[in-house]
């Protein structure tokens, strides 16, 4: 199978702009969940989605928004970047959300200038 | 609020030696701990995890303890080689019908040859 694959790699974008990040799970897989990764927070957990539902939300600004599509796919947006939004943005699929073992995506590097 | 706690930050050992991280966390309805293994650029990767029901659960080299009553989870690693070299991370999740982890700060662990 295929593992968790993110689009796009990495990410350039200046203050002010939004950025739409994509993630694909691995396959059958319904559950995807969105952290981020910075050197200062460590791994924070953003949202969860299932069955097209955001289930759980993290302690994140209105500005970082995500959704599921019906084939399982998610994205995330974050409006408006500030300087802080630079971070390694991590994906993780899992079969179900009660499903123990979660895999995680390669990441989206956003750098913000 | 939930929170999860991990030490040391940094470890150094000589290859061959044991190494030991721990986590405390804060939920205690938490009931899965998993640990990852990072390297440098990589994706975070599942190396062991324990679910709250068992004690203790050994893989060849890898072992992980849980202590439910003091709320504190620990990963050995036996033997260690230089390929051991990563940052790992411990997780706690807060209940079995979400996916949403809450993550340690991270132990960057260098084993010399």
């Amino acid at each position: 199978k295929a593992g968790v694959t993110q689009t796009p790699r990495y990410l350039i974008k200046t203050r002010g702009q939004q950025v739409t990040l994509s993630c694909s799970p691995i396959s059958g897989h319904r559950s995807v969940s969105w952290y981020q990764q910075t050197p200062g927070q460590g791994l924070q957990f953003l949202f969860e989605y299932f069955s097209e539902t955001q289930r759980n939300k993290g302690n994140f600004p209105g500005r970082f928004s995500g959704r599921q599509f019906s084939n399982s796919r998610s994205e995330m947006n974050v409006s408006t970047l500030e300087l802080g939004d630079s971070a390694l943005y991590l994906c993780a699929s899992s079969f179900l959300p009660s499903a123990d073992t979660q895999y995680f995506g390669p990441g989206t590097r956003l750098t913000v200038l | 609020g939930e929170n999860v706690e991990q030490h040391p930050s940094t470890l150094s050992v000589q290859e061959g030696d044991s190494a030991v991280i721990k986590c405390t966390y804060s939920d205690s309805a938490s009931n899965y701990f998993p640990w990852y293994k990072q390297e440098l650029g990589k994706r975070p990767q599942l190396i062991i995890d324990i679910r709250s029901n068992v004690g203790e659960k050994k893989d060849q080299r890898i072992a992980v303890t849980l202590n439910k009553t003091a709320k504190h989870f620990s990963l050995h690693i036996t033997e260690t080689q230089p390929e051991d070299s990563a940052v790992y991370f411990c997780a706690a999740r807060g209940s079995s019908n979400t996916g949403k982890l809450i993550f340690g700060q991270g132990t960057t662990l260098q084993v010399k040859p």
